[in-house]
């Protein structure tokens, strides 16, 4: 199974809402990632979990919050959103990342966030 | 950090065509991955490249990495409709970290 699920596919939420965004993989992967991805643009990375350790955060707003409950689930926390928070998420694993080695990474369909 | 600039920034091309994209970067780069995001879609993971002046090749398509390291292309023979799509190059650190080039949409007209 090489496949990265994500939920929801899309969502619309308000300013003041709370809400996750849920990725999930079984491939065995011991590293996810949370990018963002505006249109025509590529994707930028966010959060890098490594074997449920937070390794890599892109000095991202405190309004997105990771969380990474066990090797197979990464979920992101959402509040108090602003309008340019309108984006794609995208969520990837891989194999961890090791001294000088780097892997491909396995990217989920997405979740296209619409803030309002 | 590390970039890489890709070029061109659009391509339209006739069926049938070549197409090369083209990706730089003014440091050493430990390697370089090359992906397929087509219209809708997520980026797909086609090949990395590690080593100095490899060449790969799948089917159509032809990955070089530069002797010096700091450049790479992707060559797609006698393109087809079902080329369509963002094509974007990436540099990966050793913690994963991966730089985006900022990638280029071909279009296919048949």
């Amino acid at each position: 199974d090489t496949e990265v699920t994500q939920t929801p596919k899309h969502l619309v939420m308000g300013m003041t809402n709370k809400k996750s965004l849920k990725c999930e993989q079984h491939m065995g992967h011991r590293a996810m990632y949370w990018y963002k991805q505006k249109a025509k643009k590529p994707p930028e990375l966010m959060f890098v979990y490594s074997y449920e350790k937070l390794s890599i955060n892109e000095s991202v707003p405190s309004r997105f919050s990771p969380e990474c409950p066990n090797s197979s689930l990464l979920n992101l926390h959402l509040h108090a959103l602003q309008p340019e928070d309108s984006a794609l998420y995208l969520c990837a694993s891989s194999q961890a990342p090791g001294t000088g080695v780097s892997y491909e990474q396995y990217f989920g369909p997405g979740t296209r966030l619409t803030v309002t | 950090g590390q970039q890489v600039m890709q070029i061109p920034q659009y391509q339209h091309v006739q069926e049938g065509e070549d197409f090369t994209t083209y990706c730089n970067s003014s440091t050493t780069l430990s390697n370089i991955q090359w992906y397929k995001q087509r219209p809708g879609g997520h980026p797909v993971f086609l090949i990395q490249l590690v080593k100095s002046g490899e060449v790969k090749k799948q089917k159509r398509l032809t990955f070089q990495f530069g002797e010096a390291k700091k450049n790479s292309s992707l060559h797609i023979t006698a393109t087809q409709t079902t080329d369509v799509g963002t094509y974007f190059c990436a540099c990966g650190t050793s913690y994963g970290k991966l730089t985006f080039g900022q990638g280029t949409i071909l279009t296919v007209h048949p």
